[in-house]
């Protein structure tokens, strides 16, 4: 079946400006995870939510970023005002049961460089 | 001191090699743990679970101490495609409290097998 899509695959944005950043979770998928990969790093988390409920934002580096799952299928990662250091992977997973209970299943993530 | 910590790496070794990580982590409270694998600008998967009384899927061999809260990740017989980044996860109590748990990564360990 098909896995975790993002899109876009590569995002090149100017420093100011706002970005959208779209996950299609594998179908049925309770649990959806935003992280942020710099490179030569681990994963960052960012959020988490568990249907359209966030039950955990405290990874969002500042009040310009913000996602939202209003239907608990699709997320939307939304950046405002875009600095250089926003520039990383943003990786999207997804899992059917709550964090720990079942492995994640990663998309391929986007690729931001704010220039 | 962080969630999660991991060998810092890089690692070279020779086809045939037998190789080690460890990860360790700060919360005792921590739930369940995981071994990701993540290929050159590629998502992280799931490699194994590692269970309390230690678990092993062919080469590869994950062992669990928890008094001394740490993971280890053994490769035997390395090959030149274990050549990746590999990532501890840790599943722990959010630090917003209440019963949500979440998933931290490691910087990740990169191995290369060399022929």
């Amino acid at each position: 079946g098909a896995g975790v899509s993002q899109s876009p695959r590569y995002k090149v944005a100017k420093r100011g400006q706002d970005v959208a950043l779209r996950c299609d979770p594998i179908s049925g998928h309770v649990s959806l995870f935003w992280y942020q990969q710099a490179l030569g790093q681990g994963p960052e988390f960012l959020t988490y939510f568990q249907n359209e409920a966030q039950l955990d934002k405290s990874g969002l580096p500042s009040d310009r970023f913000f996602a939202e799952r209003p239907e608990g299928s699709v997320s939307t990662l939304k950046i405002q005002r875009t600095q250089q250091e926003d520039s990383a992977v943003y990786l999207c997973a997804s899992s059917p049961l709550a964090p720990g209970n079942s492995p994640l299943h990663f998309g391929n993530g986007t690729r931001l460089t704010v220039t | 001191r962080k969630e999660v910590e991991q060998d810092p790496g890089p690692f070279n070794v020779p086809e045939g090699a037998t190789v080690a990580f460890n990860c360790t982590y700060s919360n005792s409270a921590s739930q369940s743990f995981f071994w990701y694998r993540q290929d050159c600008r590629k998502e992280p998967k799931l490699l194994m679970s590692v269970y309390s009384s230690g678990n092993e899927d062919g080469r590869f061999t994950a062992q669990l101490n928890r008094a001394s809260q740490y993971i280890s990740l053994l490769i035997r017989d390395s090959k030149l495609s274990d050549s990746a980044t590999y990532l501890c996860v840790v599943n722990h109590p959010a630090n917003s409290g209440g019963s949500n748990y979440k998933l931290t990564f490691g910087k990740g360990t990169l191995l290369t097998v060399n022929p």
